[in-house]
């Protein structure tokens, strides 16, 4: 089975500082592992994704995540955080049959 | 249009209405989901169309009826829902094809049900 945990419904961060979302997963097969992010009044928009190989993904908009298996965890950071990164990530994890198991979300407030 | 578009983007119904949402797909995907995006709670998954048949059905209430006409026109049909049935819902599309791939979302429908 396929679960995703993130701590930390609520983060807030300066402008200029590091961002650091936490992601634990579970999963019963090797796994693939997403962030997306949600503005707004929109959709979700793909940040980035971890399927095999290279286990630092890089991302849009200066975001990167690394897969760390032994840790059970994809956690997405970006080095500065800008007021447009204001927003609701999601991690996600899939199973062979495509379907998504996403958390609860991480709501990220930049501070000015 | 590009990408995945859902319509209307709000609607307010009564629990009595019959109201249609609409989801189309311009990415030449062949698989469709509906989630139901409550708050604090993680997206659920309700329905998932592959090549237009109807593969997964978690649970949901006979008063949400999907339809797929085609791999890119998804609807979802609501008749007598509860106030909790208020929430955002979304529409995503997908490849398929024995390998695991990215879900494209559409910005959503926002119900509230009075």
């Amino acid at each position: 089975a396929q679960s995703v945990t993130q701590l930390g419904s609520h983060v807030s961060v300066s402008e200029g500082a590091l961002v650091l979302l936490r992601c634990n997963y579970s999963s019963s097969v090797p796994p693939y592992l997403f962030w997306y992010v949600q503005y707004p009044n929109q959709g979700l928009q793909l940040l980035l994704k971890y399927t095999t190989g290279a286990t630092l993904v890089k991302g849009i908009n200066g975001f990167e995540a690394e897969f760390k298996k032994s840790e059970t965890s994809f956690h997405l950071t970006k080095p500065s955080a800008h007021m447009s990164d204001a927003a609701e990530y999601f991690c996600a994890v899939s199973d062979p049959g495509n379907q998504f198991y996403f958390g609860t979300g991480t709501s990220l407030t930049v501070i000015p | 249009e590009t990408g995945v578009t859902q319509t209307p983007r709000h609607l307010v119904m009564g629990m009595t209405n019959k109201k249609s949402l609409k989801c189309e797909q311009h990415l030449g995907h062949n698989a469709m989901y509906w989630y139901k995006q409550s708050a604090k709670k993680p997206l659920e998954l309700m329905f998932v169309y592959n090549f237009k048949e109807q593969t997964e059905n978690n649970s949901v209430p006979s008063r949400f009826s999907p339809e797929c006409p085609n791999s890119s026109h998804l609807f979802l049909h609501l008749h007598t829902l509860q106030p909790e049935d208020s929430a955002l819902y979304l529409c995503a599309s997908s490849r398929t094809g024995g390998e695991r791939y990215e879900q494209y979302f559409g910005p959503g429908t926002r119900l509230t049900v009075t």
